[in-house]
């Protein structure tokens, strides 16, 4: 398996621009997540899909973040006007659950710049 | 919610010498730790797992032992490598399977 990929690998964009991250999970995993990772904060997780399904999403800074997962083996994370302190590394991770927890897979990362 | 703790935020040992990591976690529901290391410009990597029911693993030069009584955890490297400089994050994992992940620990071996 290629793991998880994320596209694109890096993004610069102007303040006010719509922003789409996408993911492709591994196959047959079943939990997606997303998470940015900045300086001061850290890896924070913004929201959680099990079986397509948003699970929980309070991590979701603002209404200016979304994210849709319509199947298996796609999600997007989209950010409605994009404004200067997105700019961070967004990352995309799955796993796949059995009695208990296990490894979570990361992607790359996308690296999104907002001037 | 959970809220996970690390200590230290840079650590510089000399190649050979060991390093410690720590962390401290709030929920007491948390039965899962993982430690994961992140090299520049990747994705963190699952590098060792603990669960609730095991308080040591060790897989070659990496262990980490768990104190559930006072909800801390730690990363030990011994025979420490340049190869083995990067960001290290523990994290903590209850039956939600989300995982909070601490700070980082940005680790240096110097020759």
């Amino acid at each position: 398996d290629a793991g998880v990929i994320q596209s694109p690998r890096h993004e610069v964009t102007e303040m006010g621009q719509e922003v789409t991250l996408r993911c492709k999970p591994i196959s047959g995993h079943d939990y997606l997540f997303w998470y940015r990772q900045t300086m001061m904060r850290g890896l924070e997780l913004l929201i959680y899909f099990n079986n397509n399904v948003p699970i929980d999403d309070s991590g979701m800074p603002e209404d200016r973040f979304s994210a849709k997962m319509p199947n298996a083996s796609f999600s997007t994370l989209k950010i409605q006007p994009s404004e200067p302190r997105d700019s961070a590394v967004y990352f995309c991770a799955s796993s796949k659950r059995r009695r208990m927890n296990t490894e979570a897979f990361f992607g790359q990362g996308t690296r999104l710049t907002v001037v | 919610g959970e809220n996970v703790e690390q200590h230290p935020s840079t650590l510089s040992v000399q190649e050979g010498d060991s390093a410690v990591i720590k962390c401290t976690y709030s929920d007491s529901a948390s039965n899962y730790f993982p430690w994961y290391k992140q090299e520049l410009g990747k994705g963190p990597q699952l590098i060792i797992d603990i669960r609730s029911n095991v308080g040591e693993k060790k897989d070659q030069r990496i262990a980490v032992t768990l104190n559930k009584t006072a909800k801390h955890f730690s990363l030990h490297i011994t025979e420490t490598q340049p190869e083995d400089s990067a960001v290290y994050f523990c994290a903590a994992g209850g039956t939600a399977s989300k995982l909070t992940f601490g700070t980082g620990t940005r680790l240096q071996v110097t020759l």
